[in-house]
């Protein structure tokens, strides 16, 4: 069972440019994230999607976008990536409801120069 | 606001017991979670504790008291492999993770 997977597994991109952070899982789950994880600091939710059609913001959102056309695609949009986007970005996934245990992807590495 | 907080760092030796606390603030509650962390990995869950008290899985023991927001994760019978970081998270009034800086835990032989 592949769960939750994360493309590329690392890139780097010149500022300025754009990019989409795939994330897909096949556990047919409700609720997807988008986090970054930054060296010091816990995990920051960017985007969040309830399910299919909705996506939400979270503690991070600037320059960053969402989109839920279905249940098991969620990317992650960098319109004009800017060096402080440097960062680990985690896909995760759960089934809602009261015990909200999040799945997580193996991450993508983004290095933005 | 709303606020994790646990220890940057633990040390602990190889058979010997370390318990990791972790406070938390939260908008509403609705239960902590811990998750393990290896390095250049992604998290993987641990354990959950929405009602007070003790739950032991194998070598690991999560406990929680909501009154004082304070919870911990007791690891026993360390091994080496338990060398990882230990994220905890409460979930607040709308469902969301609530993430501390989390735990780096180093096993010494």
């Amino acid at each position: 069972t592949a769960g939750i997977t994360q493309a590329p597994t690392s890139q780097i991109l010149a500022a300025g440019r754009s990019m989409t952070l795939r994330c897909t899982q096949d556990m047919r789950h409700n609720a997807m994230y988008w986090y970054r994880q930054d060296l010091g600091l816990g995990l920051r939710l960017i985007h969040y999607s309830n399910t299919a059609g909705t996506t939400g913001k979270g503690e991070v959102p600037d320059g960053y976008s969402v989109s839920r056309a279905n249940t098991d695609d969620f990317p992650l949009t960098l319109a004009s990536a800017v060096p402080s986007q440097t960062s680990v970005y985690f896909c995760a996934s759960s089934s809602g409801g009261d015990n909200n245990e999040q799945f997580f992807g193996p991450g993508t590495r983004l290095t933005v120069l | 606001g709303q606020n994790i907080d646990q220890p940057t760092e633990m040390t602990a030796t190889e058979g010997a017991i370390v318990q990791i606390n972790c406070t938390y603030q939260t908008s509403g509650f609705n239960g902590l979670f811990w998750y393990q962390q290896h390095a250049g990995e992604a998290p993987t869950f641990l354990s959950y504790n929405v009602l007070d008290g003790l739950e032991e899985k194998g070598r690991f023991s999560s406990f929680l008291s909501r009154s004082k927001g304070y919870s911990y994760l007791l690891l026993k019978e360390l091994q080496m492999k338990d060398s990882a970081s230990y994220l905890c998270a409460a979930m607040d009034s709308n469902y969301q993770l609530i993430w501390g800086a989390g735990t780096k835990l180093i096993i010494k032989p």
